[in-house]
């Protein structure tokens, strides 16, 4: 089955660091793959996404390139902020089940920024 | 817009006890879902719809009931509490059918059972 697997956490970084956080996966086919993050308290948000491959998506300063090569979809931030501190979650969409479709997320990764 | 609303915000039960989780959407989405999320554990899915009048079980579906009451509302019901049941449960929407359609996620409402 579809799988999703992020790095260990939680990462902590000084402001204005450089971010990356590893996500790759398994799936059938050709899944579209999300990064959503959350912030204290709150739900969860779609931060970028991307449909196929080679794909970047972009927000926020947040990037993240869909790599079918590698199975990857790493998000990268050239220079975090403290107001970047949230649990991110690396998730993947299926398209070969149709109405079914769900998202199957990693296990989500707490960044904390410190000034 | 108001997007996806979860009530309550916070619950506290004790063990046995039954209550109902209310979701709404009104961004005329097909397809809803419940998820529960656990310290490590990430979000797991526990019952989901597809469409108004069909539910189907998710990974972790014991201990619960769904039933999606119109196309706007998709209520998660626990019959009888317990502490394994302690976590935070977002509802989340989708408007398209395919996987490339993200999700909306409500703000979770936050149970514990004593």
């Amino acid at each position: 089955g579809d799988s999703v697997t992020q790095m260990e956490g939680p990462v902590t970084l000084s402001e204005e660091a450089f971010l990356t956080i590893n996500c790759t996966y398994t799936a059938t086919g050709y899944p579209s793959l999300f990064w959503y993050v959350q912030y204290p308290g709150e739900g969860l948000q779609l931060l970028l996404k991307a449909t196929k491959a080679d794909d970047k998506g972009s927000n926020k300063g947040f990037e993240a390139t869909y790599r079918k090569e590698t199975t990857s979809f790493h998000l990268e931030k050239g220079s975090v902020q403290v107001s970047d501190s949230a649990v991110y979650f690396c998730a993947l969409g299926n398209p070969y089940t149709g109405a079914n479709s769900k998202l199957t997320f990693g296990k989500g990764i707490t960044l904390s920024v410190r000034p | 817009n108001a997007g996806v609303t979860q009530t309550p915000k916070f619950q506290v039960l004790k063990t046995g006890q039954s209550m109902t989780l209310q979701c709404a959407q009104d961004m005329n989405h097909n397809s809803m879902y419940w998820y529960r999320q656990d310290p490590g554990m990430g979000l797991r899915l526990i019952y989901y719809s597809a469409s108004e009048g069909t539910t189907d079980k998710g990974e972790v579906p014991n201990g619960y009931n769904v039933s999606r009451l119109n196309k706007r509302e998709f209520s998660l019901r626990l019959e009888s509490a317990a502490p394994s049941q302690t976590s935070v449960y977002f509802c989340a929407s989708k408007g398209g059918s395919g996987g490339a359609y993200e999700q909306y996620f409500g703000p979770g409402t936050r149970l514990t059972v004593t």
